[in-house]
C-alpha cells in the first residue's frame, strides 16, 4: 500500500534552515508528481510546492518563492523540502502528498516544524 | 488570502442533508480546473473525499456528493452522521497563481 513518511521537523530558531524529507513506498515513485502542504496550528491547509515526476518542473506558492526549494531523488524514492530563512509564521505541520491528475490522493502523517527563539 | 472561499462552519441534525460551498474565480474553478474535496479529523492528515468535481474514491459512502457550476463548487452530505464531524476543504488549480489552492475550510458540526 502507498506509504509516505515525513521527517526532519523539530524546533529551530528564526533565520535558520532545515530540510524536510518524505520517504515513499508502495508505488512507483518516479512516475508521480509530489506536493508539500502545510497546516499552521489551528489553521487551514496551505499548499506549498509541487514537483513533477522527473524533478524538472516545479511550482511554488508565492509566499515561499526564493526561500523554499522542492526536490526529489527518484533513486531513493524520497522527496525533499529545503527551507531557508525560516520565520515564526512557517511554524506548521508539513505534509507530503502524492499527485494524481491534480488531486492529492495519498498523504503522509506530517512532521511538525516549530520556528521559535 | 485563499483563492477559494468556504463558510467557516456548517451544522445539521443527524439524518439531515447539508451543503458546503466553495467559491472561486475564472482563474480556478471557473477556468474548468477540477475541484477536489478533502475530509480531515483532528490530528490526522486530510483524506480525499471527492475528485474531479463529482467522483468518489472507492470506500467513500455515496452520502457524499460533489457538484460544480460556474465559479463555484459544492459538497453535499446526506443522511448526516455524528462520524461526519470534521473539517472539509475544497482544492483546485489556479492559473493566475500558477499553483494549487485550498479553500478556507469548513467545520461540520452534527447537532
Amino acid at each position: 500500500q502507498v506509504q509516505l513518511v515525513e521527517s526532519g521537523g523539530g524546533v529551530v530558531q528564526p533565520g535558520t534552515s532545515v530540510r524536510l524529507s518524505c520517504a515513499a513506498s508502495g508505488f512507483t515513485f518516479s512516475t508521480y508528481g509530489m506536493h508539500w502542504v502545510r497546516q499552521a496550528p489551528g489553521k487551514g491547509l496551505e499548499w506549498v510546492a509541487v514537483i513533477w515526476y522527473d524533478g524538472i518542473n516545479k511550482d511554488y506558492a508565492d509566499f515561499v518563492k526564493g526561500r523554499f526549494t522542492i526536490s526529489r531523488d527518484n533513486s531513493k524514492d524520497t522527496l525533499y523540502l529545503q527551507m531557508n530563512s525560516l520565520r515564526a509564521e512557517d511554524t506548521a505541520v508539513y505534509y507530503c502528498a502524492r499527485d494524481r491528475q491534480q488531486r492529492l490522493d495519498h498523504w503522509g502523517q506530517g512532521t511538525l516544524l516549530t520556528v521559535s527563539s | 488570502q485563499s483563492a477559494l472561499t468556504q463558510p467557516p462552519s456548517v451544522s445539521g441534525a443527524p439524518g439531515q442533508r447539508i451543503t458546503i460551498s466553495c467559491t472561486g474565480s475564472s482563474s480556478n474553478i471557473g477556468g474548468g480546473y477540477d475541484v477536489n474535496w478533502y475530509q480531515q479529523f483532528p490530528g490526522t492528515p486530510p483524506k480525499i473525499l471527492i475528485y474531479g468535481d463529482t467522483n468518489r474514491p472507492s470506500g467513500v459512502p455515496d452520502r457524499f456528493s460533489g457538484s460544480k457550476s460556474g465559479t463555484s463548487a459544492s459538497l453535499a452530505i446526506s443522511g448526516l452522521q455524528t462520524d461526519d464531524e470534521a473539517d472539509y476543504y475544497c482544492q483546485s488549480y489556479d492559473s493566475g497563481l500558477s499553483g494549487y489552492v485550498f479553500g478556507t475550510g469548513t467545520k461540520v458540526t452534527v447537532l
